[in-house]
């Protein structure tokens, strides 16, 4: 039972190199998140997917696009990475089924670096 | 800006001695998290706290969600080394319970 798996969990770019990060659950979890991690920014929303079929903006959503490919798989792509882009990358996931004691389970993170 | 402040920033004590971390915001949410993180790997949920003026203990870690619901504190009593990481606080959004705003983070180091 692997949870939330990120992949992959090193990348470095170039500017204007495309990329997609991975993400899968195994924990049957309706609810599926993007985070970015900056020094001390905390974890900011990037997109976010409430159930299968739905994505919907965050805080900060520019520069990235998302697919909800079913209910396990929540990706992100770089379109045309920057280095105001270099951070850790965080999927998170809650079955919401408790309301709002649903916690947030979370991968290992992405370490990406636009060069 | 973000929806949620959170101070201090950083944090250095000895063990022993207690601390409060704060998280304010002037958004009113439905729910507060607190998680805590290590090094290299993803925030792990400390506890939720749902109610106005809602107090939880959790062994020597005590958190208190406001009476409006736009801030909470935790507060750590006798503090020791494996305290020591990174504590966020997440509030989700009313009306959209299951989408969560982070704080800016508060790392705290307890030295032996």
């Amino acid at each position: 039972n692997a949870g939330v798996t990120q992949t992959p969990k090193f990348q470095v770019l170039k500017t204007g190199q495309s990329m997609t990060l991975q993400c899968a659950q195994d924990m049957n979890h309706n609810s599926m998140y993007w985070y970015r991690q900056d020094p001390g920014m905390g974890l900011r929303l990037i997109y976010y997917s409430a159930s299968e079929g739905t994505t919907d903006k965050g805080e900060v959503p520019n520069g990235y696009n998302v697919s909800r490919l079913n209910k396990r798989e929540f990706s992100l792509r770089l379109e045309s990475a920057a280095p105001s882009q270099t951070s850790v990358y965080f999927c998170a996931t809650t079955d919401g089924t408790r309301g709002r004691n649903s916690p947030l389970h979370f991968g290992n993170g992405t370490r990406l670096t636009v060069t | 800006t973000q929806l949620l402040e959170q101070s201090p920033q950083f944090l250095s004590i000895q063990e022993g001695e207690n601390l409060t971390v704060y998280c304010n915001s002037s958004s009113v949410f439905s729910s507060l998290q607190w998680y805590r993180q290590e090094p290299g790997e993803g925030p792990v949920l400390l506890v939720t706290v749902v109610t106005g003026g809602e107090v939880k203990k959790l062994k020597r870690l005590t958190f208190q969600f406001g009476d409006a619901r736009k801030d909470s504190s935790l507060h750590i009593t006798a503090a020791q080394p494996g305290d020591t990481g990174l504590y966020l606080c997440a509030g989700a959004q009313v009306g959209y319970f299951n989408k969560f705003y982070f704080g800016s983070g508060t790392k705290l180091n307890v030295k032996p």
